[in-house]
């Protein structure tokens, strides 16, 4: 079945630790983006790649990194200079001209230990 | 202003009833909306989009565009307790391709 895997599920980081989240897809869709939600909030757009090593800042950049050396994988790696990394991470992929619709992995959550 | 605005909730109906979901948008170029489902714990699912202004039906489920008041809304008739979920409106401002979500709002369907 085709769909988008992250993993770990759930995941914790010491201080001035960095920490990378996996993200890998088999839909074929050239599109990949990360997003954050923090409780009681919407998705805030971290990074996002409409093709192989190619990705743009979105809203909350800062502190974060990824790359996109395969059509298949977008991690996520949060820096020590994220001050504040808990949250719920989600990866989601669409086909180019589809922007708006997402789909979405299961998600990971990151906690600060 | 925040470019999309949903009332938080929580908002609680009564099994059969309509839930009624409210999203206001800040971008007057902004041309197409889209309604995400989120249950607890899990990941959104779109279930919904409208372009055009107007009343868009998919079985239960009503998409309500006004694009003067720059408002849109989710209609869910006959709520049944599995529509219980967090519901995200979102929306690419202008020209952006990348969608903007709003903070969703959180619904319970009391049996």
């Amino acid at each position: 079945d085709g769909g988008i895997t992250q993993s770990p599920k759930y995941l914790f980081r010491k201080e001035g630790q960095n920490v990378t989240l996996s993200c890998e897809q088999n839909l074929n869709h050239d599109a990949m983006y990360w997003y954050r939600q923090d409780p009681g909030q919407g998705l805030r757009l971290i990074y996002y790649s409409q093709i192989v090593n190619d990705f743009q800042k979105g809203d909350i950049a800062e502190g974060y990194s990824v790359s996109r050396e395969k059509k298949e994988s977008f991690p996520l790696t949060v820096t020590s200079a994220q001050k504040n990394p808990t949250a719920f991470y989600l990866c989601a992929s669409s086909t180019t001209g589809g922007y708006e619709k997402l789909f979405f992995g299961s998600g990971t959550q990151l906690s600060v230990l | 202003q925040k470019e999309v605005e949903q009332n938080s909730g929580p908002l609680s109906v009564p099994e059969g009833a309509i839930a009624s979901l409210n999203c206001t948008y800040s971008d007057r170029g902004s041309q197409s909306f889209f309604w995400y489902r989120q249950y607890s714990g899990k990941s959104p699912e779109l279930i919904m989009f409208i372009y055009s202004n107007g009343d868009k039906e998919d079985g239960r489920f009503t998409a309500q565009l006004n694009k003067a008041s720059q408002y849109v809304s989710l209609l869910i008739r006959d709520s049944q307790p599995s529509d219980s979920a967090t519901y995200l409106c979102a929306v690419p401002p202008g020209s952006a391709r990348q969608l903007t979500f709003g903070s969703g709002t959180q619904l319970t369907v009391l049996p």
